[in-house]
């Protein structure tokens, strides 16, 4: 079955520490793979995507993942923590269908990141 | 450009109520979606419609949920008569092409 773990409930850094959150999945074939990240009050909004190539993929806000196929991972990094970067981070694979020019997604349950000073 | 517009942004009703969401996805996106997050848990699927058809509705809990999306713009969720376990987070995305979804801010449902 079609799944996405997110190991970590939540995590807690301090302002200037490197953070990993880490993200596994389960699917049948290349997925797309996507993180979002959810501040409060606001939507979630697409922090960086991989589709094919390199597997070290650049995104917004200063955050990178990199995608492991031999370990089914797709894990965040960023190497400096700003207290801004407190919120909920979401990682999702999916596929998309040329059909329909859609995509059907599976979310992990969130992992969220605390910031200290 | 416009994004994913959401209203109401929080609803409170009361159990056995009716209540409906609208969604309005960016312009000239054929592809919307629900999904509901419930109790901090994962965010799971509703529905997917392209343009004004409904492409998959797989992840619909049962029938107290009816989701329209007559013309192919913005979409409604009606849920009727709402039960307590219907509280949660009522998301809509919309996409076009491969560059993944753009949400909305939600709607935080409670039925109390």
């Amino acid at each position: 079955a079609q799944s996405v773990t997110q190991p970590d409930i939540h995590i807690t850094v301090s302002e200037g520490a490197s953070l990993e959150l880490r993200c596994n999945y389960s699917y049948g074939a290349t997925p797309y793979l996507f993180w979002y990240v959810q501040s409060p009050g606001q939507g979630l909004q697409l922090l960086l995507k991989y589709f094919s190539g390199d597997t070290l993929v650049q995104g917004i806000k200063g955050f990178e993942a990199e995608f492991k196929r031999s370990q089914s991972s797709f894990n965040l990094r960023k190497p400096s923590v700003h207290w801004s970067d407190a919120a909920e981070y979401f990682c999702a694979v999916g596929a998309f269908s040329w059909n329909t020019g859609g995509f059907k997604t599976i979310f992990g349950a969130g992992t969220r990141l605390f910031v200290k000073a | 450009e416009a994004g994913v517009t959401q209203f109401p942004s929080h609803s409170v009703i009361e159990k056995g109520q009716t209540v409906t969401l609208r969604c309005d996805p960016i312009s000239g996106h054929d592809n919307l979606y629900w999904y509901r997050r419930v109790m901090g848990k994962e965010i799971k699927f509703l529905l997917h419609f392209v343009k004004e058809s409904k492409q998959d509705e797989s992840g619909m809990p049962n029938n107290r949920f009816l989701a329209e999306r007559t013309g192919g713009t913005y979409s409604t969720l009606k849920v009727q008569p709402a039960e307590l376990e219907d509280s949660g987070v009522y998301f809509c995305a919309s996409s076009q092409g491969t560059d993944g979804y753009t949400f909305g801010s939600g709607t935080r449902l409670t039925v109390v």
